[in-house]
């Protein structure tokens, strides 16, 4: 059964500190993995797209690994701002058209 | 503004009601879908549409019905809504068929329909 798991579920950290969120996935074949940013009361918004050939991309201060030999990944946050508070969600694309999405690591970033 | 938007933004009706969710994206996108999140904030794919054609039917009750009049467009109705309805819908759009072979583009999400069933 395709399954992908987000750890931690939830998150609380300082202002201008670092953190790595991770997702585990069994999802075969693989075509794609994807990290969305939702904040509260909005929808989800792309952050990283990567393929199988990819072992890191970077949007800014998010930067996604992927292993797909160990089928994980993660999200690392550098020097996180308040606005960086939402629910990350990791989705994971494989050979059919329907998703499967991680239930999110919900990030608390405090002043 | 080049977007997806989705109205309402909130719904709260009486079981056994039937209700519309519109949905509209002037990004030239083939392909549109309706997602459910639930209480936990876990996402799920209900339906997608490619240029007006029905791709995904996951297994949601069919009381739910969608209709595209046009590419740039996805409507969901529900009849009969029941408590269990109860959750934030989101319409979402991508250039061409996720899980088609070089569709690596994400999804553009609305902002949500929260839907509230009494």
């Amino acid at each position: 059964k395709n399954q992908v798991e987000q750890s931690p579920q939830s998150l609380i950290i300082l202002e201008g500190k670092n953190c790595t969120l991770q997702c585990n996935y069994t999802v075969s074949p693989f075509s794609n993995l994807r990290w969305y940013k939702q904040d509260t009361g909005r929808g989800p918004v792309s952050l990283t797209i990567m393929t199988f050939s990819e072992n890191t991309k970077s949007n800014g201060r998010y930067t996604a690994t992927l292993d797909a030999d160990t089928k994980q990944s993660s999200l690392h946050i550098t020097a996180s701002q308040l606005s960086d508070s939402a629910s990350y969600i990791c989705v994971v694309h494989g050979g059919s058209y329907i998703p499967t999405f991680g239930r999110g690591t919900s990030l608390i970033v405090h002043p | 503004d080049t977007a997806v938007s989705q109205t309402p933004k909130y719904l709260v009706t009486q079981m056994g009601n039937d209700k519309s969710i519109k949905c509209e994206q002037n990004l030239g996108h083939d392909t549109m879908y309706w997602y459910k999140q639930d209480s936990k904030k876990f996402l799920k794919i209900m339906f997608s549409y490619n240029n007006k054609e029905l791709i995904i039917n996951e297994t949601v009750p069919n009381r739910f019905s969608p209709k595209s009049p046009d590419k740039a467009h996805l409507n969901l109705h529900i009849n009969s809504l029941e408590l269990g309805d109860s959750a934030v819908y989101f319409c979402a759009s991508s250039p061409i068929t996720q899980g088609a072979r070089g569709a690596n583009y994400g999804y553009t999400f609305g902002s949500g329909t929260r839907l509230t069933v009494v």
